[in-house]
């Protein structure tokens, strides 16, 4: 199956600063998804980009599609305690399996009051 | 909008015993995943239904774990006779159509002894 690559795998960073991942694919995509999973809950849906060069918002999160249409960013600014959890991101294929999503292995992410 | 339903939320079973999950998704989707999350891993699909038929199953153990949406709504996952790697959190999403964003439940926790 597709390898999705997100970095880093972990992050300890204090209130207040920003954060940044990214995720890089071995092939073309064309959706790109981030989630967010709490323990013992399951993923969900932050951001959905559809479009090569996309920069989407939602609320202090932005992520943006790449123009290779091979990775995929997410940005947090100003991070509260509340933004611990594991960011995943996800990619479609339309010219191979359309209709699958890959997912990478998470950036955890922990934040210090 | 009521999200998508899965029960139980934990089970704890002996290896070689069968467990069953059941998934109903968010009312009007018609696409449905069944997603395999083993601890510190991103989810892996197992299988996906489009309305009652299949879509993509490539990824399921067939010798032992079987899945069925025999209406087009909710769903079951099957395995029989468990392994103790199959211990692992199973996630039921659906989605609207085939490429649009998946919507996640909480997950069934399988633990296997």
């Amino acid at each position: 199956g597709q390898q999705l690559n997100q970095s880093p795998q972990s992050m300890f960073i204090q209130e207040g600063e920003d954060v940044s991942m990214n995720c890089t694919s071995s092939s073309i995509f064309n959706t790109w998804l981030w989630y967010k999973q709490d323990p013992g809950e399951g993923p969900v849906l932050l951001i959905a980009l559809y479009k090569a060069g996309e920069l989407t918002s939602n609320g202090r999160l932005t992520a943006q599609f790449g123009i290779t249409r091979k990775d995929s960013f997410l940005n947090i600014s100003a991070s509260i305690p509340s933004d611990v959890g594991i960011y995943f991101c996800a990619g479609q294929n339309a010219f191979y399996n359309f209709n699958k999503f890959y997912f990478g292995s998470g950036t955890k992410l922990n934040v210090k009051p | 909008e009521a999200g998508v339903a899965q029960s139980p939320r934990y089970k704890i079973i002996e290896k070689r015993q069968s467990v069953a999950f059941w998934c109903n998704p968010i009312s009007g989707h018609a696409t449905l995943y069944w997603y395999q999350q083993i601890l510190g891993q991103g989810p892996k699909l197992l299988i996906q239904f489009q309305n009652n038929g299949v879509v993509d199953d490539s990824q399921l153990p067939k010798d032992r774990f079987s899945a069925e949406r025999l209406k087009g709504v909710d769903s079951t996952l099957k395995i029989q006779p468990a392994k103790l790697e199959d211990s692992a959190v199973y996630l039921c999403a659906s989605s609207l159509v085939q490429n649009s964003p998946l919507h996640f439940g909480n997950g069934t926790r399988l633990t296997v002894t």
